[in-house]
């Protein structure tokens, strides 16, 4: 079984200011890991992934997250954020099947950048 | 490309009342096609999940059902809807393992 935890429901922060959204996983296998970000009204989309390789993956609009095993923590972080990048993030884990019906998702964190 | 439609994008039953929301994808053939909600302050709980035409898999117990009458279509059902179904219903695809999951904008169903 694995779970996923992200400790903030909801992060304000002021325009061009950094950002960190905390994922922390549980489980008792190899994961893969997952950042989804929901805008408004809409579907989730793939924001970065960690299947292997470097610990450090980036998403093409700034943001990166570090997969860290020790501290089985997988947080989002932004160096400079805009007013677009307020939405919903969701971290998600699966197991090494890559499966997606073995896909577990956080709660959420509702990130709001203020002008 | 590919695309995916997901109608209507709200919805208002009253209570015993039947329930159909459809989706569709486009620009591929054979995907995984899923079924998420998505429930206030809480993350996205598979409800079903679809390899093929006519092969669906429930994976929590509960008031809906799951059709796939054609190999980019899926349709999430009920025959008498009840308080507890109000939420936000995501509809997905992906092509296969380690393959990203697209969603669709989803339909916020609110049950009166």
């Amino acid at each position: 079984a694995q779970s996923v935890t992200q400790l903030d429901s909801q992060v304000p922060v002021f325009e061009e200011a950094p950002v960190e959204l905390r994922c922390n996983y549980s489980s008792s296998v190899s994961v893969y890991l997952f950042w989804y970000v929901q805008y408004p009204n809409q579907g989730l989309q793939l924001l970065l992934k960690y299947l292997s390789g470097s610990t450090l993956v980036e998403s093409i609009n700034g943001f990166e997250a570090e997969f860290n095993k020790s501290q089985t923590s997988f947080h989002l972080r932004k160096p400079s954020v805009h007013i677009s990048d307020t939405a919903e993030y969701f971290c998600a884990v699966s197991g090494l099947s890559g499966s997606a019906r073995q896909l577990t998702f956080g709660s959420g964190t509702q990130l709001t950048v203020l002008p | 490309s590919q695309t995916i439609h997901q109608w209507p994008a709200t919805l208002v039953q009253p209570v015993g009342s039947p329930l159909s929301l459809e989706c569709t994808v486009e620009g591929t053939s054979n995907p995984n096609l899923y079924w998420y909600r998505q429930a206030a302050g809480r993350g996205l709980q598979l409800l079903f999940y679809s390899v093929g035409i006519g092969q669906i898999s429930s994976e929590v117990p509960q008031n809906l059902s799951a059709s796939r009458p054609q190999d980019r279509q899926f349709i999430l059902s009920s025959k008498k809807l009840l308080l507890s179904d109000s939420g936000f219903y995501l509809c997905a695809w992906s092509s296969g393992n380690n393959s990203p999951l697209h969603f669709g904008n989803g339909t916020r169903l609110t049950v009166t």
